[in-house]
């Protein structure tokens, strides 16, 4: 089945700078790769997701890149704000998310004021 | 709309004890799903369903059952308790739409196995 790993666990930026987490993904037949955010003692919610045939999408100060070849896509915030604290899951699927998303472990963002 | 929803909000059992976990949803989505999040790790699916009367193995199945008599409600059996079972229990649905992938979730079962 499909194995998604994601780096790093944890990570700590300066509010206004960027942070770039990673994932990489199994599955060639993957087409499907969405973002959720989980704040803590809360439920996750989708920030952004991209599909197999796109290399690249962005929503305001988020982004997120696709490299099929190499089966790896990242997340990618600028100008961090405190609000961006929170955990970060990132997840693949075979069937646009209808059935089974595969999720990453997790990357823990702490923006420093 | 209500959304997801899920009760209880916190449970503590006994090993050995069974208990059923509700969730339902409001959004007249097809899909639904059960995931379990353990400390500091990422959510593993249970169960899935992808409509009434039909549902699936996920990831981590064992221990767990599940029906789906209805659209709205998907609860999650836990036959015969254990502490490997100690986690939060997050149900979520989505529906087939061009476009629209996103898995709402709702706000999780806090479950402790003593």
């Amino acid at each position: 089945g499909e194995n998604v790993e994601q780096h790093p666990s944890t990570l700590s930026v300066q509010e206004g700078d960027s942070a770039v987490i990673k994932c990489t993904y199994s599955d060639s037949a993957s087409n499907y790769f969405p973002w959720y955010k989980q704040e803590l003692g809360k439920r996750p919610q989708l920030i952004i997701d991209i599909r197999s045939n796109v290399g690249e999408k962005k929503d305001q100060r988020i982004a997120v890149t696709l490299n099929k070849t190499a089966k790896h896509f990242s997340l990618h915030i600028t100008e961090t704000q405190p609000e961006d604290s929170a955990v970060y899951f990132c997840a693949a699927s075979i069937n646009f998310g209808n059935e089974k998303l595969t999720f990453g472990t997790g990357t823990r963002l702490t923006i420093i004021p | 709309n209500a959304g997801v929803t899920q009760t209880p909000k916190f449970r503590i059992l006994k090993i050995g004890q069974s208990m059923t976990l509700q969730c339902a949803q409001d959004m007249n989505h097809n899909y639904m799903y059960w995931y379990r999040q353990d400390p500091g790790m990422g959510l593993k699916l249970i169960y899935y369903s992808v409509g009434a009367g039909i549902t699936d193995k996920g990831e981590v199945p064992n221990g767990y059952n599940v029906s789906r008599s209805t659209t709205e409600d998907f609860p999650l059996r836990l036959e015969l308790a254990a502490p490997s079972q100690t986690s939060v229990y997050f149900c979520a649905s989505s529906y087939e739409s061009r476009g629209n992938y996103e898995q709402y979730f709702g706000p999780g079962t806090r479950l402790t196995v003593t």
